[in-house]
């Protein structure tokens, strides 16, 4: 009964390389969103959708992009990787309410 | 811009000795305060709400309090598995996009 689920758990991959991260929530919730953790812990959000309709992009390089299919899925694109990528990737997603409910991450390193 | 300030960064308890977590706040148009708690390798897991001054949230060993400027995680008695980093979050209006901004967590270690 996962809530908020993401697949890969752990990414391991050379810079260039394009890549994509997939969430998936089964809450009937109606936004999701991507945050990136970094490695002191700062979770900062990059996009969120609201029934499949782009709602907030934060300043993040084009070669992020994020795909969501129907309301239940968003999925991250990452183009041309670099170094700086590397951190844990976070999906959540939220019905009506506040609250806000998060994957378990995905871990993305840049060789 | 919305920000959010935690302190400490690291907090070291023998287990049953009490203490606060801080989070200082600048919002446009507080739309909640929110605290998460995060484990190793795992994600942030929701702990409590508050919307307005004056209002407290319990929840086994932890209550949250929330000022017009700052909000307080309490930990009474803490034990070993109360170890975790402590998020605090706030929700600004629509001028803020409605998001989330986190502050830097406060890690939490208890020793039994």
């Amino acid at each position: 009964d996962t809530a908020v689920s993401q697949t890969p758990k752990y990414l391991v991959t050379q810079m260039g390389n394009d890549k994509s991260i997939k969430c998936e929530q089964n809450l009937g919730h109606d936004t999701m969103y991507w945050y990136k953790q970094d490695s002191k812990k700062f979770l900062k959000i990059m996009f969120s959708y609201n029934n499949k309709e782009l709602i907030i992009n934060e300043t993040v390089p084009n070669r992020f992009s994020p795909k969501s299919p129907d309301k239940a899925h968003l999925n991250l694109h990452i183009n041309s990787l670099e170094l700086g990528d590397s951190a844990v990737y976070f999906c959540a997603s939220r019905y009506r309410g506040e609250t806000q409910y998060f994957g378990p991450g995905t871990r993305l390193l840049v060789l | 811009e919305d920000q959010v300030t935690q302190s400490p960064e690291a907090l070291r308890l023998q287990e049953g000795e009490s203490s606060s977590l801080n989070c200082s706040y600048t919002v446009s148009g507080l739309r909640g305060l929110f605290w998460y708690r995060q484990d190793p390798g795992k994600g942030p897991e929701f702990l409590f709400t508050l919307y307005s001054a004056g209002e407290e949230k319990e929840k086994e060993r932890l209550k949250a309090t929330l000022t017009k400027k700052e909000s307080f995680l309490h930990i009474t008695a803490p034990k070993p598995e109360d170890s975790a980093t402590y998020l605090c979050a706030v929700r600004g209006g629509k001028a803020a996009g409605n998001k989330l901004t986190f502050g830097g967590g406060t890690r939490v270690l208890v020793k039994p």
